[in-house]
């Protein structure tokens, strides 16, 4: 079983829509979580942590269910510039990604 | 301040050389990491340099792939006898610690091409 799992999409919405991804882990002691962007052919870059209370960022709101062992990435008011793959990222020890999902924004 | 730099960006090399990766953390990061990505595929974990304990090699695929970290700064990814299975983006990435809220920052990578 991978560490990190996440449905690799795409999920294709029109602008202006609300998205949602989430992601599980398999390590229940597993320390902190983070949300990573990638855009085609770049190299991934921190979108933001995810913090047991649950956090956001303008249109962006992560949130982190610790019982479920799950993490999931609200995105609102979709723009075309938000397409690209969405990294799950844990920590316990070091850091494991998860595939990601992909999203195309569309006008 | 300057984020982590990789050279080359790209290499092509025939099948069956030895290659070099070259990764420049950030300064006074203690941690280093390592990842491969094939085309279109989620990053693959290869290893791990902490301060100045022993490195997480669990993720070499082969023992024609090893890494080390001189002086706790700069890092070099030495692939042997290169396979054309070598191919993909090697990125490495650098955090202040290993701590529980430290970020990883990534480079831009090194796009390999095994010929």
């Amino acid at each position: 079983r991978k560490e990190v799992e996440q449905d690799p999409g795409p999920f294709n919405v029109p602008e202006g829509a609300t998205v949602a991804f989430n992601c599980t882990y398999s390590n229940s002691a597993s320390q902190s979580f983070f949300w990573y962007r990638q855009d085609c052919r770049k190299e991934p870059k921190l979108l933001m942590s995810v913090y047991s209370s649950g956090n956001e960022d303008g249109r962006f709101t992560a949130q982190l269910n610790r019982a479920s062992q799950y993490i999931s990435l609200l995105i609102r008011d979709s723009k075309l510039s938000d397409s690209a793959t969405y990294l799950c990222v844990v920590n316990f020890n070091k850091f494991y990604f998860g595939s990601g999902t992909k999203l195309n924004v569309k006008p | 301040g300057a984020g982590v730099s990789q050279s080359p960006s790209n290499k092509v090399t025939e099948k069956g050389k030895d290659v070099e990766l070259r990764c420049d953390p950030i300064s006074g990061h203690t941690a280093l990491y390592w990842y491969r990505q094939s085309l279109g595929q989620g990053l693959e974990f290869l290893i791990y340099f902490q301060g100045n304990s022993a490195p997480d090699k669990s993720g070499l695929p082969s023992d024609r792939f090893s890494a080390e970290r001189t002086g706790g700064s700069v890092s070099t990814l030495t692939i042997q006898r290169t396979q054309q299975e070598d191919s993909a983006v090697y990125l490495c990435a650098s955090s202040l610690s290993s701590g529980d809220t430290d970020t990883q920052y990534f480079g831009p990578g090194t796009r390999l091409t095994v010929l």
